[in-house]
């Protein structure tokens, strides 16, 4: 079975720009949680959706939104982009929300804004 | 705000030697503490979890120790090896989240 998906692997924006960034979770998984890796720091929360529903929310401006599809799939969009936005974008997908079990996690969007 | 304090930020033993990775957390509403492991260039992998009405969990050469009252969980990596050399976050979870640790970077020398 694939894991968690992401795509890109890589990318580079300029400030300003807004990014879009997939993720496809382990099949049967409904939830699929953002994460904001800064290179050197533990991974901070962005946002968790299930069921299509956005479920929490993390301390992250309004630039960010995220949604979920109907086959669970999910994206996360960020608006007129900062160079503090150059990160690792880890996505994470589990069973239900609220987690039960663990998360998997995929391997990551790095972004670099300049 | 929620808070999970990891020390050391760096970490170096000998192959066969014990590493200790220290946790802490202040939000009681945590019910769930896993432990990841993040190679460079890869995403965090889950290594071992515990819940809070337990006081030891053991898989394999990885032991999870919790003080449910003092708040705080260790792991212990029993006969490190160099593979094991990466970066280690300590997580807590309530609801829709995981709080983490800002991680540990272990070094294991030949």
């Amino acid at each position: 079975d694939a894991g968690v998906t992401q795509s890109p692997t890589h990318l580079i924006k300029t400030r300003g720009q807004h990014v879009t960034l997939r993720c496809s979770p382990i099949s049967g998984h409904k939830s699929v949680s953002w994460y904001q890796q800064v290179l050197g720091q533990g991974p901070q929360f962005i946002f968790q959706y299930y069921e299509k529903e956005e479920r929490g929310r993390g301390n992250f401006p309004d630039r960010f939104s995220a949604r979920q599809f109907p086959n669970y799939s999910s994206e996360l969009n960020v608006n007129a982009l900062l160079l503090g936005d150059s990160a690792l974008y880890l996505c994470a997908s589990s069973l239900d929300a609220p987690v039960r079990g663990g998360y998997t996690f995929g391997s990551g969007t790095r972004l670099t804004v300049v | 705000q929620q808070q999970v304090k990891q020390s050391p930020q760096s970490l170096i033993v000998q192959k066969g030697g014990i590493s200790i990775i220290n946790c802490a957390y202040e939000n009681t509403a945590f019910d769930y503490f896993p432990w990841y492991q993040q190679f460079p260039g890869k995403g965090p992998a889950l290594l071992i979890a515990i819940r809070p009405d337990v006081s030891e969990k053991k898989e394999g050469r990885f032991t999870i120790s919790f003080n449910k009252s003092a708040k705080q969980f260790s792991l212990h990596i029993m006969d490190s090896q160099p593979g094991d050399s990466a970066t280690y976050f300590c997580a807590a979870s309530s609801l829709y989240q995981l709080t983490f640790g800002k991680g540990t970077k272990l070094s294991v020398i030949p």
